[in-house]
């Protein structure tokens, strides 16, 4: 089944202590894409790669990072996550940047 | 202003009702997106478009490129139809994203 698997789909830390959120397609897209969602401002990017090796800032980078090192993998790393980093994240994947997306269940973190 | 607006903001219908959805763009797009987001949070992609209409089930998108204006029209609305809807728009490379309706269908 083609699909876009996140982890975890919750995670309550505390400030300060890094975390991964893991994003994995089976679609061998080349496409894949980071993104928050918080009340009232919509769904904004983080980071996005257009293809391994090749990462790029969203509209919302700060205190994230990303790495694109196989096709499948896109993993969302927070080094020293702050409340104001708690949200919903969404992964999603389409075989390129102007395709159909295919969106990830989400990952709702929550720091304290 | 934003580059794509989406209305009416919250929209309330009983089951049965024809619902329309619009979503209305500033900027040159190579494509368009309806996506659907449940309570709970998974969002799916709906339709993506380019140019006149698509349909699938009770579902249909047209874009008008000239108008720079899309609509999201559902047929026989049900309560599981109850989502959020978001529009969204190529540009540049970017994808741009309306703010989303949040539709409640009541039985």
């Amino acid at each position: 089944e083609a699909q876009v698997t996140q982890n975890p789909r919750y995670l309550i830390t505390v400030t300060g202590k890094k975390l991964t959120v893991t994003c994995s397609q089976n679609m061998n897209h080349e496409y894949m894409s980071w993104y928050r969602q918080d009340p009232g401002l919509g769904l904004r990017q983080i980071y996005y790669s257009m293809n391994v090796e090749v990462t790029d800032k969203g509209d919302v980078p700060e205190g994230y990072k990303v790495s694109r090192k196989e096709k499948r993998n896109f993993p969302l790393i927070l080094e020293s996550p702050s409340p104001n980093q708690t949200s919903l994240y969404f992964c999603a994947s389409s075989v390129t940047n102007t395709g159909e997306l295919f969106f990830g269940e989400g990952s709702r973190l929550t720091v304290l | 202003k934003n580059e794509v607006e989406q209305s009416p903001q919250n929209l309330t219908a009983q089951e049965g009702e024809f619902i329309t959805i619009n979503c209305s763009y500033s900027v040159g797009i190579s494509a368009l997106h309806w996506l659907q987001q449940h309570p709970g949070g998974g969002i799916v992609s709906l339709f993506m478009l380019s140019s006149g209409k698509k349909k699938h089930g009770r579902l249909i998108a047209t874009i008008n490129i000239q108008e720079k204006h899309s609509s999201l029209h559902i047929t026989a609305s049900h309560p599981r139809d109850s989502a959020v809807y978001i529009c969204a728009v190529h540009s540049n490379y970017q994808l741009i994203w309306g703010a989303g309706t949040k539709l409640i269908i009541k039985p």
